[in-house]
């Protein structure tokens, strides 16, 4: 009963092209979306996020896309470093405050 | 300004025994989170607190699993008894309330042997 999936666990693309990060939802009651990026060995950090009001949200070389019909949301890095090689995490909150993960999708970005 | 510091960062218990994990959050957050990271379920969340208090720990596997935060600087997740399956990263992380980001805590790699 995973409420926030991410179904693609692994991802590669060349550095400097566009990576995109995909993420679906099953709770209409989501109103808030998050993606963290984790390195290993260190816990999850912030990356962005997107309220519901919202389709689209840019800070720097990252994008959140929000579609609310499709319960899906995208999160587009680009141009692609080496750095941002990383676990990526989609997560979505309701009026509960909880946040609720999806598996993680492992980014490696090649030089 | 400090982050959420878990403690310890590594543990290995054998099988039958009690495994406390510690969690302080961030000074100002009233919003606690327990985290169990797993290939299968990713993140998935445990049990959460506002101001103190514990609002869902639907996410608890079993009774085996209990947490408690005392004060708005600390909170605990104990098993008792551990198991091999429980072997897992733990992680901690807080939040103001509602429509704010979660911090985490460097985690805890727990192996129950």
């Amino acid at each position: 009963d995973q409420q926030v999936k991410q179904n693609s666990p692994s991802l590669s693309v060349q550095e400097g092209r566009i990576s995109i990060l995909n993420c679906d939802y099953t709770n209409s009651m989501f109103d808030y979306f998050l993606w963290y990026k984790k390195y290993p060995a260190e816990g999850p950090t912030f990356l962005i996020s997107i309220s519901s009001i919202k389709d689209k949200n840019e800070d720097g070389r990252f994008t959140v896309f929000l579609n609310k019909s499709a319960k899906h949301l995208s999160l587009h890095i680009v141009p692609s470093q080496p750095g941002d090689s990383a676990v990526y995490f989609c997560a979505a909150s309701g009026p509960g405050n909880q946040f609720y993960f999806g598996t993680g999708t492992s980014l490696t970005v090649i030089p | 300004d400090a982050g959420v510091i878990q403690s310890p960062r590594h543990e290995v218990t054998e099988m039958g025994q009690e495994v406390t994990l510690r969690c302080k959050p961030i000074s100002g957050h009233n919003s606690l989170f327990w985290y169990r990271q797993t290939m299968m379920r990713g993140l998935e969340l445990l049990i959460y607190f506002n101001n103190n208090v514990p609002i869902d720990d639907s996410g608890m596997p079993e009774d085996r699993f209990s947490a408690k935060m005392p004060n708005a600087s600390f909170s605990t997740l104990k098993i008792q008894p551990s198991e091999p399956r429980d072997s897992a990263v733990y992680f901690c992380a807080s939040s103001r309330i509602y429509r704010m980001e979660a911090f985490f805590g460097q985690g805890t790699r727990l192996t129950v042997v």
